[in-house]
């Protein structure tokens, strides 16, 4: 059974850092790229990072490039996103997803992060 | 950024009865293989997005056979030949031709 499960999310204040894992089990992770996708409440989703399947290739949305940072362990079929200096508005809940757009397309059940002072 | 437009963004249905739902986008999401890279999501209340088609009309594993969708470049539609309670949820189409990936507002549909 294909698994997404996402942790690392919570409370904190703007300024503050978080790490979010995403731990994959059921394919081969190696063998996709993978995504975080956000929603804030009552909110459509908005793509934010992705890489490739052997970590070499990112991308970011423009709201999180510079402040935001994809990686993953193939090792450790592990996803992750470092993100520093949060703001009010990344508050959301964060989705890693496995093929996004694709016939593999595959979604976490999701982990909130809450931005507040 | 490519910028999709769903209508209708509401669309109350009676159960037995066909609905459909129209994604425009900003640019064309042709490429040169002579796909559309157009996908198509349903966002069940206080669940995951899942995605129902890829590639503008390929229906994902385990989708049924009332879920269809067609269109290339600019124009696309998601029909659903006989709605069912369990249909029930808010409607997105996502584009994959070139980053930032972007959503429509989505559609939510409700059982009349």
């Amino acid at each position: 059974e294909v698994q997404l499960v996402e942790s690392g999310g919570g409370l904190l204040q703007p300024g503050g850092s978080l790490r979010l894992s995403c731990a994959a089990s059921g394919f081969t992770f190696s063998s996709f790229w993978m995504h975080w996708v956000r929603q804030a409440p009552g909110q459509g989703p908005v793509w934010v990072s992705h890489i490739g399947r052997d970590g070499t290739y990112t991308e970011y949305a423009d709201s999180v490039r510079g402040r935001f940072t994809i990686s993953r362990d193939n090792a450790r079929n592990t996803l992750y996103l470092q993100m520093n200096s949060l703001r009010v508005e990344d508050t959301a809940v964060y989705y890693c997803v496995r093929d996004l757009y694709g016939r593999d397309d595959f979604w976490g059940q999701g982990n909130l992060v809450t931005v507040s002072s | 950024e490519i910028v999709l437009t769903q209508s209708p963004l509401s669309l109350p249905v009676t159960p037995g009865e066909p609905a459909s739902i129209s994604c425009s986008s900003s640019e064309s999401l042709l490429r040169s293989n002579g796909r559309s890279y157009l996908s198509w999501y349903l966002q069940k209340p206080g669940q995951s997005p899942q995605i129902l088609i890829y590639v503008a009309s390929n229906r994902a594993s385990g989708v049924p056979d009332r879920f269809s969708g067609s269109g290339s470049g600019t124009d696309f539609t998601l029909q659903i030949s006989r709605v069912e309670a369990e249909d029930v949820g808010v409607y997105y189409c996502m584009q994959g031709q070139r980053t930032p990936y972007t959503f429509g507002q989505g559609t939510k549909l409700e059982i009349k």
